[in-house]
């Protein structure tokens, strides 16, 4: 079955760019849809945004000036960027794969989450 | 001041159903985009519970039900256990927004 797995820096930098990976295992990252939520501590779920190996990426209207995800084909895996990070970008993030549609199946892997601060 | 609204908190004894509602707008749940839900146990990752409005995927006991009508939709749990003491949220695709969107979140308790 499909798992995922984030990985990338606890610790972020005021102003600067957040990076974040998630590989794929147990399937094909040329199929299916991609996606990136995050957490901020105490707080609900946020969608950050979604990807499909052949379509254009899908961007939360709130982060869309500062957000970009991507998808490595030869390394099944993809990749969150998030720039000028503040405090308020500190969560836990986690990737999550939709099946062959997300309107229609939702979110059904997970990884377990990585926990980004933003901090000096 | 999120798109889908839930209420913050839930609650009840051992055995009993309870209800959570999921309230969207014409642009989302009123609109034909399906309605999902997830239980998010403490210091866990959300898990899928129900799927397209109504449906449970493999392994997701019987208990737990979902349902759309118009603007709303609930999330039912029968039959309450001590283990479903979790966050639970439901999500849709928003067509104002080109996107995604969570209610957020009712905290259960089993009293």
């Amino acid at each position: 079955q499909v798992q995922l797995q984030e990985s990338g820096p606890g610790l972020v930098k005021p102003s600067e760019t957040l990076s974040l990976t998630c590989i794929v295992s147990g399937g094909s990252i040329r199929s299916d849809h991609w996606n990136w939520i995050r957490q901020p501590p105490g707080k609900g779920l946020e969608w950050v945004g979604h990807i499909y190996y052949r379509g254009t990426a899908k961007y939360n209207p709130s982060l869309k000036s500062r957000v970009s995800i991507s998808v490595d084909a030869s390394k099944n895996q993809f990749s969150l960027s998030l720039s000028s990070v503040t405090a308020a970008d500190t969560a836990v993030y986690y990737c999550a794969r939709c099946g062959d549609s997300c309107y229609k199946y939702g979110m059904d892997v997970w990884g377990q989450g990585t926990t980004v601060t933003v901090s000096s | 001041q999120s798109v889908l609204t839930q209420p913050p908190s839930a609650s009840g004894a051992p055995g009993q159903r309870v209800t959570i509602s999921c309230t969207g707008s014409s642009s989302n749940i009123g609109a034909v985009y399906d309605v999902h839900w997830y239980q998010q146990l403490p210091g866990a990752a959300p898990k899928l519970l129900i799927y397209a409005s109504t449906n449970r995927p493999s392994g997701v006991p019987d208990r737990f039900s979902g349902s759309k009508s118009g603007t709303s939709a609930s999330l039912a749990i029968t039959g309450l256990r001590a283990e479903d003491e979790a966050d639970y949220y439901c999500q849709s695709y928003d067509s104002s927004l080109s996107g995604w969107v969570f209610g957020g979140g009712t905290k259960l308790t089993v009293l």
